[in-house]
């Protein structure tokens, strides 16, 4: 059965440093979105994008973010700037289609620790 | 404001006991309303959605749109039904929906 992959697992950075966040969505899916959970807090919408650009973004999602998807199966996040509060787990998840009926499957997740 | 409220951080019951999951929702129209489940150290993954009306693992949730409410239940817990469960809601109709997640709720099953 085919599933949404991240990569790395677990990526350790330094306060300031830039990471990027690896995903590669199930492949006949269309629409792409970025959740991330704080320790111990609620699982938070990041951003979600369709036909290479942005459909919704939360007020989490500043100029620090952005996503891409450089070519036809990868979708990235990038964080530019890395604050000790951007440490998280990240999830990533993709849907065939968009609407609330739609069944989003998500990814296992990056967990990103900023030092 | 949307918002998804699970009352219980921890649940922990016997096995062969009914269980009960809360779940209350905040939005202006008719969201659609799922249950998402994490096992040990596994993705999450939809469990069910009030659309679909289905029964998953023995699982049934009931919307109530006048207590804006979709309860989890399961009348006999098993031992592997132990997991977090986070409810959650959705905008029906939208251009690539944004799930909004409650806080999610520990069911722990005693053996």
């Amino acid at each position: 059965e085919p599933e949404v992959t991240q990569t790395p697992s677990h990526q350790v950075t330094q306060m300031g440093q830039e990471v990027i966040l690896r995903c590669v969505p199930i492949s006949n899916h269309l629409y792409f979105y970025w959740y991330r959970q704080i320790l111990g807090q609620k699982v938070e919408f990041l951003v979600s994008f369709y036909n290479n650009e942005i459909s919704e973004k939360s007020e989490i999602f500043d100029d620090q973010f952005s996503v891409e998807r450089p070519d036809g199966s990868n979708f990235t996040l990038k964080i530019r700037s890395t604050k000790l509060e951007d440490s998280a787990m990240y999830f990533c998840a993709s849907s065939y289609q968009a609407g609330g009926y739609n069944e989003q499957f998500f990814g296992p997740g990056t967990r990103l620790t900023v030092l | 404001a949307q918002r998804v409220t699970q009352p219980e951080k921890l649940l922990s019951v016997f096995k062969g006991a009914p269980v009960e999951l809360k779940c209350n929702y905040s939005y202006s129209g008719s969201p659609e309303l799922f249950w998402y489940v994490q096992y040990s150290r596994q993705r999450l993954q939809l469990l069910l959605r009030h659309i679909s009306r289905e029964s998953i693992k023995g699982f049934t949730a009931d919307l109530n749109k006048g207590e804006t409410s979709f309860h989890l239940k399961k009348p006999f817990a098993q031992e592997e039904d132990s997991a977090m469960y986070y409810c959650a809601l959705s905008p029906p109709y939208s251009s690539a929906s944004k799930i909004i997640f409650g806080s999610g709720t520990r069911l722990s099953i005693r053996p």
